[in-house]
């Protein structure tokens, strides 16, 4: 069964520090990955897309790493500031997406 | 960037009533669109794929006569939710694809959600 897991599920940092967010997958036969941040009550904004041919992708403070063998990607957001403050959403393309739950992230001032 | 709206993007309703949500991809052509839901501090899960000219591909577990889904045109697909009852209030989101986008690109763009509350 294909599924995609976040951990962890809640995440408060203060501002400036460096964010880690993790999503794994079980069928390593990806299309792509793609991160996207949610608002409370809004829908999704793409953040990076990640090709299955790819390890990773950069823009701004953002990088996503893409390791296919552990089942394994990251999101890196550098220096959090409290506008960071949102749900990331890891979606893995195996022919239709598969969400992970998110990680609710928090940026305190 | 390629954008898609959806409209309404709020919408409360009486319960047995039908309730049409549009999603279009305003700057760009789209063969295939899909449908999810989301709950409550829930992911979001792919409900149906809706492809231009031919019918919507549901996912296990969605009726497909509860949820009816018409994709007449490359910018337009709707979600009709049918006699509407309260536990199918939800967030309504749909996503499309890029006809111009080949291959395993597969980058999808997403609405920004209808909120359906059924009383």
């Amino acid at each position: 069964k294909q599924e995609v897991t976040q951990i962890p599920a809640a995440l408060s940092v203060p501002e400036g520090e460096n964010l880690v967010l993790n999503c794994s997958f079980t069928d390593s036969a990806i299309y792509n990955l793609q991160w996207f941040r949610q608002d409370p009550g809004k829908g999704l904004t793409s953040l990076l897309l990640i090709q299955s041919s790819q390890r990773e992708q950069t823009s701004g403070r953002l990088n996503a790493s893409l390791d296919k063998s552990s089942g394994r990607s990251t999101l890196y957001i550098a220096a959090s500031q409290p506008g960071d403050s949102a749900t990331y959403l890891c979606a893995v393309y195996w022919g239709k997406f598969q969400f992970g739950a998110g990680t609710q992230v928090v940026v305190t001032p | 960037g390629a954008v898609v709206s959806q409209h309404p993007s709020r919408v409360i309703c009486k319960s047995g009533t039908s309730v049409k949500i549009e999603c279009r991809s305003l700057d760009f052509q789209a063969t295939t669109m899909f449908w999810y839901r989301q709950f409550p501090k829930q992911s979001l899960m792919l409900m149906a794929t809706s492809n231009e000219g031919s019918k919507a591909t549901y996912e296990q577990g969605v009726e497909k006569d509860k949820f009816l889904i018409n994709h007449a045109s490359l910018t337009l697909s709707t979600l009709t939710v049918t006699s509407a009852h309260p536990e199918d209030s939800s967030f309504y989101i749909c996503s499309a694809r890029d006809s111009r986008t080949s291959g395993s690109s597969n980058e999808q763009f997403f609405g920004p959600g209808t909120r359906l509350t059924v009383l």
